[in-house]
């Protein structure tokens, strides 16, 4: 199975600030990459597909890169209603897996 | 837009079968260009894939290891919608089911189902 590492584990920023999330895959995964958020009690929502992709929907202060097996996630704004749990997937291999998480705090 | 629409109980006994039903408007189980998965979300786990079924000219289903043994997922065209049972459950399975359509984005899930294996 490929092992999808996130990190870090949880964060706290203020209202306006860049926030990064990274994620490393056990091997190649081209751009095979979804990141989702997920508020509690919530189904997680899909933000980013095929690493750089925004979803349809999805405001512009989010965003993807990278490809292979290294990966970044962004807020460019941070904003109160982006508190939430924020997790990667690949999906070059089955079983799809995810990443750990990170929860992002103000 | 497509929605997905979950049904089942939330309570199975220790040794007997978990069935979830996921009913799609939207879209259809037929699709060639989708796939349907099973997820579940728990603590110790996290967000772990079961596994999912899809027509391409013809049925296909794929199945995590860890429950290979014990999971169908089977599709139903005169309603359209798809299901799993996961059979012999412990605590273990105790979890939040989610049901998705997958086309590569894995998007819309299901409202989740929190199943609790417990006697």
């Amino acid at each position: 199975d490929i092992q999808m590492t996130q990190s870090p584990s949880s964060l706290s920023a203020s209202v306006g600030d860049r926030v990064t999330i990274t994620c490393q895959a056990s091997q190649d995964i081209s751009n095979y990459l979804n990141w989702f958020q997920q508020k509690p009690g919530k189904a997680p929502k899909l933000l980013i597909y095929g690493a750089s992709n925004l979803q349809t929907g999805v405001p512009s202060r989010f965003s993807g890169s990278g490809s292979g097996t290294y990966f970044t996630f962004a807020i460019s704004s941070l904003q109160p209603e982006d508190i939430a749990t924020y997790y990667c997937q690949q999906y070059r291999n089955l079983p799809l897996t995810f990443g750990g998480g990170t929860k992002v705090e103000i | 837009q497509v929605q997905l629409q979950q049904s089942g109980p939330g309570l199975v006994k220790p040794s007997q079968t978990l069935s979830l039903t996921c009913a799609i408007s939207g879209d259809s189980v037929s699709s060639n260009s989708a796939a349907w998965n099973w997820i579940r979300q728990s603590p110790s786990r996290g967000l772990e894939w079961l596994g999912r079924t899809y027509y391409r000219s013809k049925w296909y289903h794929d199945y995590a290891v860890s429950v290979k043994s014990r999971i169908t997922i089977n599709p139903d065209t005169s309603k359209n919608q798809f299901s799993l049972h996961l059979n012999s459950v412990t605590p273990e399975d105790t979890a939040v089911y989610y049901c998705t359509r997958d086309q590569g984005g894995v998007d819309p899930w299901g409202q989740g189902t929190l199943v609790t294996v417990s006697s």
